[in-house]
């Protein structure tokens, strides 16, 4: 089945520095991901819509300045924490879409941030 | 407004017990997805089910059984004769357009041995 490789798997960093993490779709190409953002034992919200050579759509309240989001190929996104604080600890996960006669979401393994 | 409930938030069991997480979901649109995903300890989201809204089949796999019923907007998952490895958090999501999941909050399920 499809594949969505997430890295890094955890990354601990100082508050101030600014993060990147990354998904790409191993097998297959995908021209939509989606990051979500999880906080301990609560669900998974929608942070942002990837585009392939397009602007990201962020959800409400998702600031668009901290999060950079880029998606410069059909199998590769990046979320970019930039100018972490303790608040952006969080788990984030991001998935991607496939057609396959039925579009189909494949997540990745997600990323544990810990800000310092 | 939650588009998808999740009224359990915890469920404890005995190995062997059957576990039914109920999920209720709210939509407008005629055309629909619903899907439930696990997530166990190690973080990782692993697909179950996508059921759409056209196809309000009963569908069973294994230990796992799915009840989607319009009427009532629910789409109700039951696990079988359950096992320690079932032992996880139970996220029940809708997708309306576009492939945007709206999550519930999440069931978790613990069975003891």
């Amino acid at each position: 089945g499809a594949v969505v490789s997430q890295h890094p798997s955890w990354v601990i960093c100082k508050s101030g520095t600014s993060v990147k993490i990354e998904c790409r779709s191993l097998d297959f190409q995908a021209t939509t991901m989606f990051w979500y953002r999880q906080f301990p034992k609560q669900s998974l919200m929608l942070m942002a819509t990837s585009n392939e050579g397009s602007k990201a759509t962020y959800e409400q309240g998702v600031e668009k300045d901290k999060f950079l989001i880029n998606h410069a190929s059909l199998t590769l996104s990046t979320l970019t924490v930039t100018s972490a604080h303790p608040e952006d600890s969080s788990f984030y996960i991001c998935s991607a879409s496939l057609w396959t006669g039925g579009e189909k979401l494949f997540f990745g393994s997600g990323t544990q941030l810990s800000v310092l | 407004a939650q588009k998808v409930t999740q009224a359990q938030t915890e469920i404890s069991v005995v190995e062997k017990e059957d576990v039914t997480l109920d999920c209720v979901y709210e939509t407008r649109d005629t055309t629909y997805y619903l899907f439930w995903y696990k997530q166990p300890p190690s973080g990782e989201l692993v697909f179950l089910i996508r059921r759409n809204s056209f196809d309000e089949q009963n569908e069973i796999s294994g230990r796992y059984s799915w009840n989607f019923q319009k009427s009532t907007s629910s789409f109700n998952f039951t696990i079988t004769a359950s096992q320690v490895v079932d032992s996880a958090v139970y996220f029940c999501a809708l997708s309306e357009a576009g492939y945007k999941l709206s999550f519930g909050a999440g069931t978790t399920v613990t069975v003891r041995a």
